[in-house]
């Protein structure tokens, strides 16, 4: 299975400032994502990160808040812009590995705004 | 937009019990994963059920998926206490070659007392 890797994995940031997660898999994959899970919540969806191309992002998400990158296939990162409170949240990337059809996730990153 | 709707949204059962889990999702998809999560983990991959008809079984627990009914099932066998987490299911909305983005549930939190 693949291994996946977040760092930071917590922050505590002030509002007003972004933060960028990184991303690390052990192995090359296809397909990256990224997802939220405020607490006590499911996850939800961010965006689809493609190599080589833009991110293609869900309904209520848009790239100016949460600009992502891609530049090979095994390592993405998330910035989280001009934060605000309502941004604290835990921040997963995870992983389509192709050959089981599985998706393995990283270990988050919990995020705190003041 | 794809709903998924996960009951119950908290189960307590004493050891020995079993009990299932279910999981209703609004549109077509032939992919359904089933997840577990620890307090202040991240997720582990449980199941992927990639077809109608599709059953999964590891130790205690048993998945199954039926697409004609948009129904999964995630059923527990005499419960053990190591069993308590919160369990997500999610299903792939997959569109044409875009598989991956996962739509979950709103996870179902187990406790097993003795």
């Amino acid at each position: 299975s693949a291994v996946i890797s977040q760092k930071p994995s917590r922050d505590i940031c002030q509002r007003g400032t972004s933060l960028t997660i990184q991303c690390q898999v052990d192995s090359q994959v296809t397909m990256m994502f990224w997802y939220r899970q405020q607490p006590g919540q499911s996850l939800t969806l961010i965006a689809t990160a493609n190599q080589g191309s833009e991110a293609t992002y869900e309904s209520g998400f848009v790239i100016d808040k949460f600009p992502i990158s891609r530049p090979n296939l095994t390592f993405s990162t998330l910035t989280v812009s001009n934060m605000s409170p309502e941004d604290s949240s835990i921040y997963l990337c995870s992983a389509l590995e192709d050959r089981y059809n599985e998706q393995f996730f990283g270990p988050g990153t919990r995020l705190t705004v003041l | 937009e794809l709903k998924v709707e996960q009951n119950p949204l908290f189960l307590s059962m004493q050891e020995g019990k079993n009990y299932t889990i279910y999981c209703n999702y609004s549109t077509t998809s032939d992919r359904l994963y089933w997840y577990r999560q620890d307090p202040g983990k991240s997720l582990e991959s449980l199941f992927v059920l990639l077809s109608n008809g599709a059953v999964k079984q590891e130790g205690r627990l048993m998945a199954s998926l039926d697409t004609k009914a948009r129904l999964s099932t995630l059923h527990i066998t005499a419960a053990v206490h190591d069993l308590s987490a919160t369990y997500f299911c999610a299903v792939d909305h997959d569109r044409g070659s875009t598989l991956g983005r996962l739509y979950f549930g709103r996870g179902t939190q187990l406790t097993v007392w003795p």
